[in-house]
């Protein structure tokens, strides 16, 4: 089946290690989207990839970077991750913008310790 | 701006009532509306759709009608049960704008 995945399912990290998501997508969709989820509460869009073109929230901190080296991947690297960015990590994928229908991986549950 | 105002939770029923989860929208344009579930430690799942007015989306269940007169997209489900507890958000997108949420609603289903 036709999906997106996400490695790993959870990471534990230490307090300012770099760290890694990776994201995978066998839908072959133009546009990859990474989302922060706290606790109980609703997604939160950090940026997306439209093809090559990057899209980045107003809002989201310079800590959070983005690659996509190909249509099928796209890696979220957080440089230096503190205690409030412990959180659900939702990759998601859509064909286009504006109106399309986003399915999401099932997430990556990052510990900061 | 787009925005989505949803009941808040959380909403506790017994297994085979009624379920209602009310859905107000703001938008600029024609927007398509979602209804998306989230089982505990899992990512979203679409649950059903709608993309004009008087649409019904329908999946497991669930029905959700595209009402534009009153800007509203709630979920409705006849019978619920045990494994439909679950935190349900609706979300809508239009024109180039990304997905907008509402705040999620929990639903907890008990025998």
């Amino acid at each position: 089946d036709a999906m997106v995945i996400q490695n790993p399912r959870y990471q534990v990290t230490q307090f300012g290690k770099p760290v890694t998501l990776s994201c995978s997508q066998t839908l072959n969709h133009n546009v990859m989207y990474w989302y922060q989820q706290k606790s109980s509460q609703a997604p939160k869009l950090l940026f997306h990839y439209y093809d090559k073109d990057f899209n980045n929230e107003a809002d989201t901190p310079d800590n959070f970077q983005s690659r996509r080296p190909n249509t099928s991947f796209c890696f979220l690297d957080i440089r230096s991750p503190g205690l409030g960015d412990a959180a659900m990590y939702l990759c998601a994928t859509s064909r286009g913008r504006g109106r399309e229908t986003q399915y999401f991986g099932p997430g990556t549950r990052l510990l900061v310790l | 701006g787009n925005s989505v105002t949803q009941m808040e939770g959380p909403v506790t029923l017994s297994e085979e009532a009624f379920l209602t989860i009310n859905c107000t929208y703001t938008a600029t344009g024609y927007p398509s509306l979602f209804w998306y579930v989230q089982y505990p430690g899992e990512g979203l799942q679409l649950l059903l759709k709608a993309t004009k007015a008087d649409d019904k989306g329908s999946n497991k269940g669930f029905e959700a009608t595209y009402r534009k007169e009153t800007t509203s997209f709630h979920l409705e489900k006849g019978s619920v049960q045990v494994s439909d507890s679950a935190v349900y958000f609706c979300a809508l997108s239009s024109g180039n704008t990304p997905l907008v949420f509402g705040k999620g609603t929990r639903l907890s289903v008990i025998a």
